[in-house]
């Protein structure tokens, strides 16, 4: 069965960065991309961006561009995604997600189960 | 980026009933359009990609429709656990945009 299990809860200092893991079972990690998707409280879903596995390649949303860093580590089956330059509108739940493609078609499962990230003073 | 809009943004709905939520993006996505359900406190999990495919596990009467510009997603007959959250979210381009949500509360 395939997971995605995510690091735990952060409280940052507006200014700060933070970094949120996402190790991955099941499945061979360098077989999906990995998306991340954030949602603030009360908000629907915004995505960030994405890392090839396999590769390292990244693409990331205009949005963040500058301020977010997608890693992974092959040899454990984990994903990263660094966000810098916290300021109070990036509080929010974190989701890393598992791409999975088919004839053209493409969609995201599983999701872990979210990181929140709260920065505040 | 293509804009997806959803409506409604909420429904009110009794167990048994039959409900349609529907989505619009802002330029043809062919039938790449996904659905999800999002449960409180919890991650979201697909139920219908390509417009129309139902994702294994996910029960019959979740169903989609739909192509280019204009999507639907229907539930008949529904079930206590089917009150959540649905969001849609287009696959064509990046970034990958999705809908604001249609929260499904009870009547």
């Amino acid at each position: 069965q395939v997971h995605l299990v995510q690091s735990g809860a952060e409280v940052k200092n507006p200014g700060a960065s933070v970094k949120v893991s996402c190790k991955t079972s099941g499945y061979t990690f360098t077989g999906n991309w990995i998306h991340w998707v954030r949602q603030a409280p009360g908000e629907g879903l915004e995505w960030m961006g994405y890392i090839i596995p396999n590769s390292g390649d990244t693409h990331y949303a205009q949005n963040f561009q500058g301020r977010v860093t997608m890693t992974r580590d092959t040899s454990i089956s984990t994903a990263y995604m660094d966000l810098t330059r916290l300021t109070s509108d990036d509080t929010a739940v974190y989701y890393c997600a598992r791409g999975v493609a088919n004839s053209g078609a493409v969609w995201l499962d599983p999701w872990g189960q979210g990181t929140l990230v709260t920065v505040s003073s | 980026d293509i804009q997806m809009t959803q409506s409604p943004s909420s429904l009110s709905a009794s167990v048994g009933d039959r409900l349609t939520i529907t989505c619009r993006a802002s330029q043809s996505i062919s039938s790449r359009l996904n659905w999800y359900q999002q449960k409180p406190g919890k991650a979201p999990e697909v139920l219908i990609y390509n417009a129309a495919s139902l994702q294994s596990g996910v029960p019959s009467r979740f169903s989609g429709s739909g192509s280019g510009t204009d999507f639907a997603l229907t539930i008949t007959r529904l079930q206590p656990e089917d009150f959540a959250t649905y969001f849609c979210q287009q696959a064509y381009s990046f970034p990958r945009t999705f809908g604001q949500g249609t929260k499904v509360e009870v009547k």
